[in-house]
């Protein structure tokens, strides 16, 4: 079946670093997206990875190994408007499935 | 460009009425739309895949007598909750994708529905 998994929560503070991993087992594997959400608000695209490899956007940088089913999302010199969930999303068979978030909090 | 807006963005109804919430994409045709539904501090579940002019592919466990989906044109598809009760008090959400290597989605900002 379709699993995807990454932490529930995360603290950390301003001007630090974090690193959110997510594990996936899907099938027709076609890529994994790192999506931005703030409570009540639609998803916001981060990142996408389709090959192995590391993907450096500013602050944000987003890594994929295929063979292990593993990502990770690097969050740098962080902010305190930074404080959100992430959601991983492994795209299956041209549809999105979601892991449950991973919800950032970011202190003074 | 690639914005997708939803409509209302929050409604509030009593238990037994329905409710259509649309979904365009403004700037794009969009090939293919998605429904997901978030319940509180859950993620994104996906409801259904709709293209334009054919019937909504439902996911499992969606009734589709329950959620009615017409996607009328490239930019424009509605979501009815018929029946509503208070269980299907959630967060709505649209998304549109182009056609493309990795069909991006562009989400649209959700609809908040509250069944009393």
């Amino acid at each position: 079946g379709q699993n995807i998994d990454q932490p529930t929560e995360m603290t950390a503070t301003e001007g630090a670093i974090v690193q959110i991993n997510c594990t996936y087992q899907t099938s027709g594997f076609n890529g994994l997206f790192w999506y931005q959400q703030h409570a009540g608000e639609a998803p916001t695209f981060l990142s996408y990875n389709v090959l192995d490899g590391l993907e450096e956007k500013g602050r944000f940088s987003s890594f994929l190994s295929r063979s292990k089913g593993y990502s990770y999302l690097l969050l740098k010199e962080l902010q305190m408007k930074d404080s959100a969930s992430y959601l991983c999303a492994s795209n299956s068979w041209g549809k999105l499935q979601f892991g449950a978030g991973t919800q950032v909090v970011v202190t003074p | 460009g690639a914005v997708v807006s939803q409509h209302p963005s929050r409604v509030i109804c009593k238990s037994g009425t329905s409710v259509k919430i649309e979904c365009r994409s403004l700037d794009f045709q969009a090939t293919t739309m998605f429904w997901y539904r978030q319940f509180p501090k859950q993620s994104l579940m996906l409801m259904a895949t709709s293209n334009e002019g054919s019937k909504a592919t439902y996911e499992q466990g969606v009734e589709k007598d329950k959620f009615l989906i017409n996607h009328a044109s490239l930019t424009l598809s509605t979501l009815t909750v018929t029946s509503a009760h208070p269980e299907d008090s959630s967060f709505y959400i649209c998304s549109a994708s182009i056609e493309s290597s990795y069909n991006e989605q562009f989400f649209g900002p959700g609809t908040r529905l509250t069944v009393l």
